[in-house]
């Protein structure tokens, strides 16, 4: 079975840093591209990240360029995300999914929740 | 960076009619680089249709997507009281960028 286990979520003021893992198990994380997608409250949801199987192609939303890093870890099966100069407007709930084909997502985590506040 | 708009905003329909569901791009799109996905409250999104017109695995057949270019649509034929939830479009080329879904509300 797919699984994909966000951690590292929690409360952050202004300014800070937050890293974010994904933990993945059930296939072979090396052969496949990741993202991350994030959901503030009440609202949509939104892209923020991707990163392909071996790290040479990297894309970021212009909301978080400069400031997010993603990054993974094939032999321990793992997806980061490195979040820092934190906004009042990055809380949100942070998915990573898996992504297949051509670009869908159909395997998601559950998400962990950051909020930045002081 | 491309933009996808959803309309409408919010669509209030009973139980067995259907749903037209509506996204446009703000340039061509490849159809092999939108998908739609259905959200419930508290839930990781759920994706339904890839490569436009594709079900995912297990995605009942009500549900069907069609378009090209700039115009993607979602039906749903006729409308379970499960399917009432929040619908996105994504296009996934090179980035992931949503649109800012439609919520399909029980009338």
């Amino acid at each position: 079975e797919v699984q994909l286990v966000e951690s590292g979520g929690g409360l952050v003021k202004p300014g800070g840093s937050l890293r974010l893992s994904c933990a993945a198990s059930g296939f072979t994380f090396s052969g496949y591209s990741m993202n991350w997608v994030r959901q503030a409250p009440g609202k949509g949801l939104e892209w923020v990240s991707s990163i392909n199987s071996r790290s040479s192609f990297i894309y970021y939303a212009d909301s978080v360029k400069g400031r997010f890093t993603i990054s993974r870890d094939n032999a321990k099966s793992s997806l980061f995300l490195q979040m820092n100069s934190l906004r009042a407007e990055d809380t949100a709930v942070y998915y990573c999914a898996r992504r297949e084909g051509t670009g869908w997502s159909a395997a998601w985590g559950q998400g962990t929740r950051v909020t930045v506040s002081s | 960076e491309i933009v996808l708009t959803q309309s409408p905003a919010t669509l209030s329909l009973s139980p067995g009619e259907r749903a037209t569901l509506s996204c446009g791009a703000s340039q061509s799109i490849s159809t092999i680089y939108l998908a739609w996905y259905q959200q419930k409250p508290g839930l990781a999104p759920r994706l339904l249709i890839y490569e436009t017109s594709i079900r995912a695995t297990g995605v009942p057949n009500r549900f069907s997507g069609s378009g090209a270019g700039t115009d993607f649509t979602l039906t749903i034929s006729r409308l379970e009281p499960e399917d009432f939830a929040v619908y996105y479009c994504q296009q996934y080329s090179p980035s992931g960028t949503f649109g800012q879904g439609t919520k399909l509300e029980i009338k």
